[in-house]
């Protein structure tokens, strides 16, 4: 039973243009809601996160979107650069810290 | 500051053999997480530790895989014996009280021929 889903395997965006990569979650309880970012022979690295209380947070070129009516999270990437070319995991906080990941995205920006 | 220390990178046994991982978190973050990354999946969490005692390890299949946080400090995962399955890259996190953000090291990927 996964919690959390990411139903694009892959995403493939032109060098500044927009990248929306999204993710659904079943559960209303989870606390926060991160994206991580993760390069082939490296651990995932924290991207952005977004607090269950919010709706949107910006941090430079990183936007992340809550819906929580529709339980959907994105993440908006303007513009797109050749270095973000990455899978990107998004992921939920619950019960004290415990993190549920979904199953990717691997996103390619294209010069 | 140092990021989580994990060896070794890289590990290849044959099946029904035993290999250990070791991990040493973030200095002053009491919470170490285990997490096993298939190809083509999300990481999945095994192990949960606060401190020296034991969170949450309902994912962990207990039959092979075991794993201590001796002093509160540094952990080892260890797999007795290894299966075909058990290939994937075995992540190490730790989180600082109170945040929401995990830290993870490298990983060492295990590779069961």
């Amino acid at each position: 039973d996964q919690q959390v889903k990411q139903n694009s395997p892959s995403l493939s965006v032109q060098e500044g243009r927009i990248s929306i990569l999204n993710c659904d979650y079943t559960n209303s309880m989870f606390d926060y809601f991160l994206w991580y970012k993760k390069y082939p022979a490296e651990g995932p690295t924290f991207l952005i996160s977004i607090s269950s209380i919010k709706d949107k947070n910006e941090d430079g070129r990183f936007t992340v979107f809550l819906n929580k009516s529709a339980k959907h999270l994105s993440l908006h990437i303007v513009p797109s650069q050749p270095g973000d070319s990455a899978v990107y995991f998004c992921a939920v906080t619950y019960q004290g810290g415990k993190l549920i990941f979904g199953q990717g995205t691997e996103l390619s920006v294209k010069p | 500051e140092a990021g989580v220390a994990q060896s070794p990178r890289y590990k290849i046994i044959e099946k029904r053999q035993s290999v250990a991982f070791w991990c040493n978190p973030i200095s002053g973050h009491a919470t170490l997480y285990w997490y096993q990354q298939i190809l083509g999946q999300g990481p999945k969490l095994l192990i949960q530790f606060q401190n020296n005692g034991v969170v949450d390890d309902s994912q962990l299949p207990k039959d092979r895989f075991s794993a201590e946080r001796l002093k509160g400090v540094d952990s080892t995962l260890k797999i007795q014996p290894a299966k075909l399955e058990d290939s994937a890259v075995y992540l190490c996190a730790s989180r600082f009280q109170g945040g929401e953000k995990l830290f993870f090291g490298s990983g060492t990927q295990l590779s069961v021929l």
